[in-house]
């Protein structure tokens, strides 16, 4: 257990449609990141959020944002989905910065119909 | 900027066969090296990581690799595999930047391990 959690683990829905995916960080963690692995793309970083701050964007398409709360969860919103957007979705996160050790969630699957 | 290759997309090997997975970056200046793992289901789990020093470095679950500046290679070691092993392992890179730091995955190799 990396003491990140995800909620759901797993999520259906159509086309269009809009989904929140959440994370806790590990205690004391500052740093939280967002990727999306899928068989074609592998293992792509979208964001990282540093105490409640944007840090780095990646790859991260205009309809997807995602925000730190106070308490360091984070969720990541998916808008006007498209079945492209199927994939597993992994939260990590971290002491500092992407150099220490990411400890990541075990993920949410989002299946787009 | 940095990248990170993996030119095995899928190996295979035998339990207690020894085991070598081949990472090649790109860097101009030292970079920082990490190898996770991804057992299946599950999240990605860091096994070692490179930063300065001894360039051999040892890590969790019996694993080692050893950092080549001369190749700019990081491979990932274990003298005797166990079925467990069959995973997916990432090779990662990682630079500091003036305004973040930034770490880049390899696209991952799948590890099949015979019984």
């Amino acid at each position: 257990d990396s003491g990140v959690t995800q909620t759901p683990k797993h999520l259906i829905t159509a086309t269009g449609q809009r989904v929140t995916l959440r994370c806790s960080p590990r205690s004391g963690d500052l740093s939280v990141y967002w990727y999306q692995q899928s068989l074609d793309q592998g293992l792509q970083f979208l964001i990282q959020y540093y105490n409640g701050e944007e840090r780095a964007k990646g790859n991260i398409l205009e309809r997807f944002s995602a925000q730190q709360f106070p308490d360091l969860h984070s969720e990541l919103n998916l808008s006007s989905l498209e079945l492209g957007d199927s994939a597993l979705y992994f939260c990590a996160s971290s002491a500092l910065g992407p150099l220490n050790e990411q400890f990541f969630g075990p993920g949410t699957r989002l299946t787009v119909l | 900027a940095q990248s990170v290759t993996q030119p095995d997309i899928h190996i295979t090997v035998s339990e207690g066969a020894s085991l070598e997975l081949r990472c090649n970056y790109s860097y101009g200046a030292t970079p920082y090296l990490f190898w996770y793992v991804q057992s299946p289901g599950q999240g990605l789990q860091l096994l070692l990581k490179y930063f300065s020093g001894d360039t051999l470095v040892q890590g969790i679950k019996g694993f080692e690799a050893e950092f080549k500046r001369s190749q700019s290679s990081f491979n990932l070691r274990k003298p005797s595999v166990h079925w467990s092993d069959a995973a997916e392992y990432f090779c990662a890179v990682g630079a500091r930047g003036t305004s973040y730091d930034k770490v880049i995955f390899g696209p991952g190799t799948s590890l099949s391990v015979i019984p």
